[in-house]
């Protein structure tokens, strides 16, 4: 079945440490990626998202992500975390021709100072 | 504020009961989507509406779960015959056109916790 994959479920880091949360998607042609991040208590917000053009995209508060389309793949990175990163962190893809996002499982990521 | 508001933010209710969670949008937005969030699972798409109509519904699990939005700005999602299966948070989101359009960002509500007991 087409879908969103994120094979991270629970990632635990250091401050300073670097991240990288991988996604991978099942969708052929033309897809829109973005990855969704909900603090704790807050409600999800976007955090970046690529649509075309230059496949490293660059978000807030230091994150990017790389579109690697022979891989269907949209990996999250930042070289170094802080605490007030832990959130959880979705993978979402709008597949071709539709109007649909879907996302994936999540991943939970704790920085502890 | 400014943002997605939805209602109510808690509900418990039994196994049978109906059960109504409300939708208000950011203004002007014309695009409103649902989606359902189980513990540990990413928001899984129900239904969006462009305008008063629903352009797709082939998320909905069945035929307990239906979602209005008569006037084009406030949606209901009313689920009939609630059972333990249905707990979940149901998220409401909105934007300017269909996926976001160009911009591509839906604006996420709180979300409704529903608890079937």
């Amino acid at each position: 079945a087409q879908s969103v994959s994120q094979h991270n479920h629970h990632v635990i880091l250091s401050e300073a440490a670097s991240l990288e949360l991988g996604c991978n998607y099942s969708y052929g042609g033309t897809v829109n990626l973005f990855w969704y991040v909900q603090y704790p208590g807050q409600h999800l917000q976007l955090l970046l998202k690529y649509f075309s053009g230059d496949p490293l995209v660059k978000g807030i508060k230091g994150f990017e992500a790389e579109f690697i389309k022979s891989k269907f793949s949209f990996n999250l990175r930042k070289p170094s975390v802080q605490w007030s990163d832990t959130a959880e962190y979705f993978c979402a893809v709008i597949p071709y021709n539709t109007d649909k996002l879907i996302f994936g499982t999540g991943t939970r990521l704790q920085v502890f100072p | 504020g400014a943002g997605v508001s939805q209602t109510p933010s808690n509900k418990v209710t039994e196994k049978g009961k109906y059960v109504e969670l409300r939708c208000d949008p950011i203004s002007g937005h014309t695009a409103l989507y649902w989606y359902r969030q189980s513990l540990g699972q990413g928001p899984e798409f129900l239904i969006y509406f462009q305008g008063t109509g629903a352009a797709d519904d082939s998320g909905l699990p069945n035929d307990r779960f239906f979602a209005v939005r008569p006037e084009g700005s406030v949606s209901t999602l009313k689920i009939q015959r609630t059972e333990r299966g249905d707990s979940a948070v149901y998220l409401c989101a909105s934007s300017l056109e269909l996926a976001g359009g160009h911009t591509g960002e839906l604006f996420f509500g709180e979300g409704s916790r529903l608890t079937v007991l």
